[in-house]
């Protein structure tokens, strides 16, 4: 079965650097796109960008681009997702979502991995 | 293109239908998704195509719609229902969600 597991919880400062992990499984990863989702607390969702897995090519939200990099590891199938210089507004659980085929919309998501910014 | 969602809240009995709205602010080609988010668990695509519900999804779910005006209707509500539910136009990029529905128990 599909599966995407992410990594643990982390607390940062701010002006640091997070990098959060996405394991893939149960499918050919190489197939699909990986997008990634936050939710601050009490909050709706954002998009954040999304990677080819095939071709590596990225594209970011306009917000985010300058403190975003996504990348993939076809050999590990696994995604990430690195944002830099963090703000306390950061704080959010990070969300990976597989996107489907032929506009099917993002079929399946990771556990979520809270990141919390405080000093 | 910006989602809007209305209701903010629908409060609601079990067995009573459903109905949320989800309205762009120009034509999204039908590249529309609905989303349900229960607390502590990550968004479940529920429908996609505007229309087409996804393989699991019982058939209580139906959306419907085209173009800027979209609906989602949950036709008798069962307890696991409750929850808040997401309109996602997924043709971009950007991507864009609304800013969701709460569905709670009356």
């Amino acid at each position: 079965q599909v599966q995407l597991v992410q990594s643990g919880a982390e607390v940062q400062k701010p002006g640091a650097s997070v990098k959060v992990s996405c394991k893939a499984s149960g499918y050919t990863f190489v197939g699909f796109a990986i997008s990634w989702v936050r939710q601050a607390p009490g909050q709706g969702l954002e998009w954040m960008g999304w990677t080819s897995t095939y071709t590596g090519n990225t594209n970011y939200a306009q917000k985010l681009q300058d403190r975003v990099t996504m990348t993939t590891d076809a050999s590990t199938t696994t995604a990430y997702m690195e944002l830099r210089s963090l703000r306390s507004d950061d704080t959010a659980i990070y969300y990976c979502a597989r996107v489907g085929k032929a506009g099917t919309g993002f079929d399946y998501w990771g556990q979520g991995t809270l990141v919390t910014v405080s000093s | 293109i910006v989602l809007t969602q209305s209701p903010g809240t629908l409060s609601l009995s079990p067995g009573e239908r459903a109905t949320l709205s989800c309205r762009a602010s120009q034509s999204t080609s039908d590249y529309l998704a609905w989303y349900q988010q229960k607390p502590g668990q990550a968004p479940r695509l529920l429908i996609f195509g505007a229309s087409t519900r996804v393989a699991g999804i019982p058939d209580r779910f139906s959306g419907s719609g085209s173009g800027t005006d979209f609906t989602l209707i949950i036709s008798r509500l069962e307890p696991e229902d409750f929850a808040i539910y997401y309109c996602q136009h997924y043709g971009g990029p950007p991507i864009t969600f609304g800013q969701g529905t709460r569905l709670e128990i009356k």
